[in-house]
């Protein structure tokens, strides 16, 4: 499975929009983008994954670059409950095998 | 109504012991797993179950022992507990086997002393 690195850490206003990058480089064709979050103490949280395309939710959006070779997940209007570590995860595999890297801390302030 | 609920919480007890975390799950998932978060937070399958049947051994130790006795529910038994199994352990649950979304439990603080 490719390997993907995010930001340690990164801050975010109240009310403004969340951008998260990630770089997976070394991704295969048939591997999908997956972002979970896990707030402090609590299980992981599916977002949303894609292939290629685009992809919106009730909780995010996903931007596919045209080669693959990143992603990049927006919040679009951060609350203070979006305060969270945030794991970007790229996978071909099947059975739940996914590979929960360090992921990037996303602080949402005041 | 909790999708995926396993007890205890927290579970403090002493080298040598042997306990058990219990998981269920209430969405009608095939597949359900386990997995480990370590003191550096990063999060390790270990046990991949579907339709009680065993898919993915991540070379855990043979001292944790998964027991699914139907497709709601999948136990961790764990004998002679050693000081680096503390850790939390996360439960899960997926309807498909691939490109599936996974719904985890709100996870066991297991610490042994």
């Amino acid at each position: 499975d490719a390997k993907t690195t995010q930001p340690p850490s990164m801050d975010c206003a109240e009310g403004r929009a969340a951008n998260l990058p990630c770089n997976h480089s070394t991704i295969s064709g048939n591997e999908y983008v997956y972002w979970y979050r896990q707030i402090h103490s609590q299980g992981p949280q599916y977002i949303i994954h894609g292939l290629k395309n685009n992809e919106t939710n009730e909780m995010a959006s996903l931007i596919i670059t045209e080669d693959r070779k990143s992603s990049t997940l927006i919040l679009p209007h951060a609350t203070l409950r979006d305060t969270a570590v945030y794991y970007c995860i790229v996978q071909t595999d099947s059975w739940g095998k996914f590979q929960f890297g360090a992921g990037t801390q996303v602080v949402v302030t005041p | 109504d909790t999708a995926v609920s396993q007890t205890p919480k927290y579970l403090v007890t002493q080298m040598g012991n042997d306990k058990s975390i219990k998981c269920e799950q209430n969405l009608g998932h095939d597949t359900m797993y386990w997995y480990k978060q370590d003191s550096k937070k990063f999060l390790k399958i270990m046990f991949s179950y579907n339709n009680k049947e065993l898919i993915i051994n991540e070379t855990v130790p043979n001292r944790f022992s998964p027991k699914s006795p139907d497709k709601a529910h999948l136990n961790l038994h764990i004998n002679s507990l050693e000081l680096g199994d503390s850790a939390v352990y996360f439960c899960a649950s997926s309807s498909a086997h691939y490109n599936e979304k996974l719904f985890f439990g709100s996870g066991t603080q297991l610490s042994v002393l």
